[in-house]
């Protein structure tokens, strides 16, 4: 099975830090991809990588960078993490070598809160 | 734009019975798949079912099928026997790009009532 792990379930950060998410996953995917979910708003796309060192902004990048340094590993950095960046942060990986039957797969989420 | 359309926020279904869970999307593709995707409270997602656009008939996983109407852009999750497992947020998504990126729709919460 397919395992896509977030380093951390919860975190509390106070406004202005800068925070960083890590994911991994074990499958050797090309695709790696970070969400944000709010109530009402369903998944929002906001950085996605095709390859090491590849990135592509998605629907809400601004505030946030990646980092893919290593194939498995995808990091969501929030340079200075204010109060409505207060989500629900999922990674998620996919390899396009399968076309489109491109399923994605899902950590388990990054619960942040910024006080 | 490509978007993905749940109309219905919250869904409730008595224990056993069956409910549909609606979804219409609009994607510029010619060769896609669509997908449905579980959020049970613990918060890992998983993917329920897929379907391939090119195919006719409908993909059923157990008690899941899809009822996929390709002209109307149209692709329903239909479950059967519902179980009190089932009760979780429920997301429908097509492709976004070449990439493999997907679109995801705003979600339906179901409850299952005993």
């Amino acid at each position: 099975d397919v395992k896509v792990t977030q380093s951390s379930r919860y975190l509390v950060k106070r406004t202005g830090e800068k925070v960083f998410l890590e994911c991994v996953q074990d499958m050797d995917h090309e695709n790696m991809f970070w969400y944000r979910q709010d109530p009402g708003l369903g998944l929002r796309l906001i950085y996605f990588s095709y390859d090491v060192k590849m990135k592509e902004k998605g629907d809400i990048p601004e505030g946030y960078s990646v980092s893919r340094e290593k194939k498995e590993r995808f990091s969501l950095i929030l340079e200075s993490a204010s109060t409505n960046q207060t989500s629900m942060y999922l990674c998620a990986s996919s390899s396009p070598a399968l076309g489109y039957r491109n399923t994605i797969y899902f950590g388990e989420g990054s619960w942040l809160t910024v006080v | 734009a490509q978007t993905v359309t749940q109309s219905q926020p919250e869904m409730s279904v008595q224990e056993a019975e069956t409910v549909t869970l609606s979804c219409t999307y609009d994607t510029s593709e010619s060769d896609y798949y669509l997908f449905w995707y579980k959020q049970p409270p613990s918060r890992q997602m998983i993917l329920v079912i897929r379907q391939e656009a090119y195919k006719q008939q409908n993909a059923t996983e157990n008690r899941f099928s899809v009822n996929f109407q390709k002209a109307a852009k149209s692709f329903s999750l239909k479950i059967s026997d519902s179980q009190l497992g089932d009760a979780a947020m429920y997301f429908c998504a097509s492709p976004k790009g070449s990439q493999g990126n997907l679109i995801f729709g705003k979600g339906t919460k179901l409850s299952v009532k005993p």
